[in-house]
Order: C-alpha cells, then sequence, then structure tokens
C-alpha cells in the first residue's frame, strides 16, 4: 500500500540534544498525526494536527503540519534516553484511512 | 482516555490451527476499528477496515477467508486467522477510532505476536 516518506530512517543522537524529523507526501492532507512505538508495543498517539500551518506541544515534542499540507515535522527538544523508539507519521486526506510513514527509528546515549 | 485492549499478546502455535485475536475499546466506542500487520523494521501496513455491523473492508492483496474479521459490537472486533502457517507469523496490531469525525485519531492496541510452528 501507499506509504509516507519519513527522513531520517534512522538517527542516533546524544542525551540532551534536540531532535527533528519530517514527514512528506505526494497528496494533501487535512490531518496529520505522529506516534511514538517502543519494541513489542503498539504505537501511542503523540500528536494530532487538524490545520495547515499548526504548531503543536506535548511536552518536549513539537509538531507542525506543513503549509503546503503535503508535510508535517515533529521536534523533540532535549532528548532523553526514554525518548527510544519508532515515531511514525500519519496522514489522511479525509477517508477514513490513514497512510503511514516509514519510520523513524530513534536511539539516544546517554 | 481512548484506551485499545488486544488479546493474546503473544501466541504460538502449530502450523493448520485457527487463531482468533480480540480488540477491544475500553472507554469509547469505535464504529470502525482497523487490523494492521508489521513485519520486523517496517511500517504498519493496513490489512483491513472493520465496520461494526457490516463487512470487513479488505485491502488489495489480503485474503478474506484467511482473515476473517467480525465487528459484532461497538466495542469489540476480532480477527481469526484460518488455518494458519509458517508464513502467517507476525506482529498483528489493531486499532480503534472514535465514532464521530472521520478524521478522529485512531488509538491503538499493544499488538499480538503470532507465531506459527
Amino acid at each position: 500500500g501507499q506509504q509516507l516518506n519519513q527522513s531520517p530512517q534512522s538517527m542516533f543522537i546524544q542525551e540532551g540534544e534536540d531532535v527533528s524529523m519530517n514527514c512528506t507526501s505526494s497528496s494533501i492532507f487535512n490531518t496529520w498525526l505522529w506516534y511514538k512505538q517502543d519494541p513489542g508495543e503498539g504505537p501511542v498517539l503523540l500528536i494530532a494536527l487538524y490545520k495547515a500551518g499548526e504548531l503543536t506541544s506535548n511536552g518536549r515534542l513539537t509538531a507542525q503540519f506543513g503549509t503546503t499540507r503535503k508535510d508535517s515535522f515533529l521536534n523533540i527538544s532535549a532528548s532523553i534516553p526514554s525518548d527510544v523508539g519508532i515515531y511514525f507519521c500519519a496522514g489522511t486526506s479525509g477517508t477514513y484511512k490513514y497512510i503511514f510513514g516509514t519510520g523513524t527509528r530513534l536511539k539516544v546515549l546517554a | 482516555g481512548a484506551v485499545v485492549s488486544q488479546h493474546p499478546s503473544r501466541v504460538i502455535c502449530k502450523s493448520g490451527t485457527s487463531v482468533k485475536i480480540e480488540c477491544r475499546s475500553l472507554d469509547f466506542q469505535a464504529t470502525t476499528m482497523f487490523w494492521y500487520r508489521q513485519f520486523p523494521k517496517q511500517s504498519l501496513m493496513l490489512m483491513a477496515t472493520s465496520n461494526e455491523g457490516s463487512k470487513a473492508t479488505y485491502e488489495q492483496g489480503v485474503e478474506k477467508d484467511k482473515f476473517l474479521i467480525n465487528h459484532a459490537s461497538l466495542t469489540l472486533s476480532t480477527l481469526t486467522v484460518t488455518s494458519a502457517h509458517p508464513e502467517d507469523s507476525s506482529f498483528y496490531i489493531c486499532s480503534a477510532r472514535e465514532a464521530g469525525h472521520p478524521n478522529q485519531p485512531q488509538h491503538f492496541g499493544d499488538g499480538t505476536r503470532l507465531s506459527i510452528l
């Protein structure tokens, strides 16, 4: 099925550093979601975005709905070891189905 | 809020066995639930959309007779992998969307690790 492109695929960072990742689509979306998945578990919703240009925070996480409506960004500030995991974006154009990104695997070095 | 429970979390069984996986929305009603399959180090691939009171909608390439879905109530959907074979081994995850606006986020269960010997 169709997938969204996420970048980077993986990243190793030092504890305390900020992290940025993005998600791009060839289609226009009207909702973007960001999830985090820990090994052996289901994804957990982090942030939901519903308007182009919207900037929403959840603790140290901030996500933005791109103005072109074809991309979204997630930033994590002052990373900590428990931020390790796989981050997925998901988008929908208004149908009931969400398309998921390829994932960004984050590893934090203490 | 928005808790989705999936059971069992892990199944190991012999080839030819049928396996049923349950997905429950604990604190909300879900007219639509989704079943995904995830291979190691890969993203989630939608298998089918489960609609309460009607037939499931399967994605292209997913055998509906192999993966039986039942959504008998607003809080429960089941996926039955019939006559499972080793190639069916995977991580299966369900999600549920609260009744209301179509763009409501999906909330996921913790997944079921299926291993067919």
